[in-house]
């Protein structure tokens, strides 16, 4: 059974830093590419940053650049969101998903971790 | 970036009507489209990709249609279980953007 647990998440202060994970299991990890999208309270769902299957192909989400860093680690079947310099506005639940490639279905974010909430407060 | 307008933001209907959300791309997304289901405090769930494929495991009862700039997703007999929020996804292009979320009520 294909399974991802996210964790890490807490209350920070602002211009805190966390680290966040994502366990995954039931799959071979290291041949799938991964996201974290996040949700602020009561309100809809932003993709925040990519990551390839052999961690060489990164992207993030401009409200993120610069203070958050996406990385893997295959042989441990982990993958990390280290968050740095937060923000009010980085308030938010955080999940991991995994991009399954579907052929002509393009690639798809099919399986989701359960989500790990940040509070960035003073 | 691609935006992604979804309406209406809130629906009220009774278990077994049918029910049909709409999601509109500010530019062609071609059939890269994705939606999802979200009930409170849980992860959102695929339902539907390539903008009219059924997931797996996924009621039949849901449904997708379009490409290009214009999609909707239908519901045809709406179950108690069905009362949820529904987002659409384009994955086109980076960066992937949802709409801002359709709420169905109880009515």
């Amino acid at each position: 059974e294909v399974q991802l647990v996210d964790s890490g998440g807490g209350l920070v202060q602002p211009g805190g830093s966390l680290r966040l994970s994502c366990a995954a299991s039931g799959f071979t990890f290291s041949s799938y590419n991964m996201n974290w999208v996040r949700q602020a309270p009561g309100k809809g769902l932003e993709w925040v940053s990519y990551i390839s299957s052999g961690g060489t192909t990164i992207y993030y989400a401009d409200s993120v650049k610069g203070r958050f860093t996406i990385s893997r680690d295959n042989a441990k079947n982990s993958l990390f969101l280290q968050v740095n310099s937060l923000r009010d506005e980085d308030t938010a639940v955080y999940y991991c998903a995994r991009v399954d490639p579907r052929g002509d279905g393009g690639y798809v974010w099919d399986y989701w971790g359960q989500g790990t909430l940040v509070t960035v407060s003073s | 970036d691609i935006q992604m307008t979804q309406s209406p933001s809130t629906l009220s209907a009774s278990v077994g009507d049918r029910v049909t959300i709409t999601c509109r791309a500010s530019q062609s997304i071609s059939s890269w489209l994705a939606w999802y289901q979200q009930k409170p405090g849980k992860a959102p769930k695929l339902l539907i990709y390539k903008a009219s494929s059924l997931e797996s495991g996924v009621p039949s009862r849901f449904s997708g249609s379009g490409s290009g700039t214009e999609f909707t997703l239908t519901i045809s007999s709406l179950q108690p279980d069905d009362f949820a929020t529904y987002y659409c996804q384009q994955y086109n292009s980076f960066p992937w953007t949802f709409g801002q979320g359709t709420k169905v009520e109880i009515k």
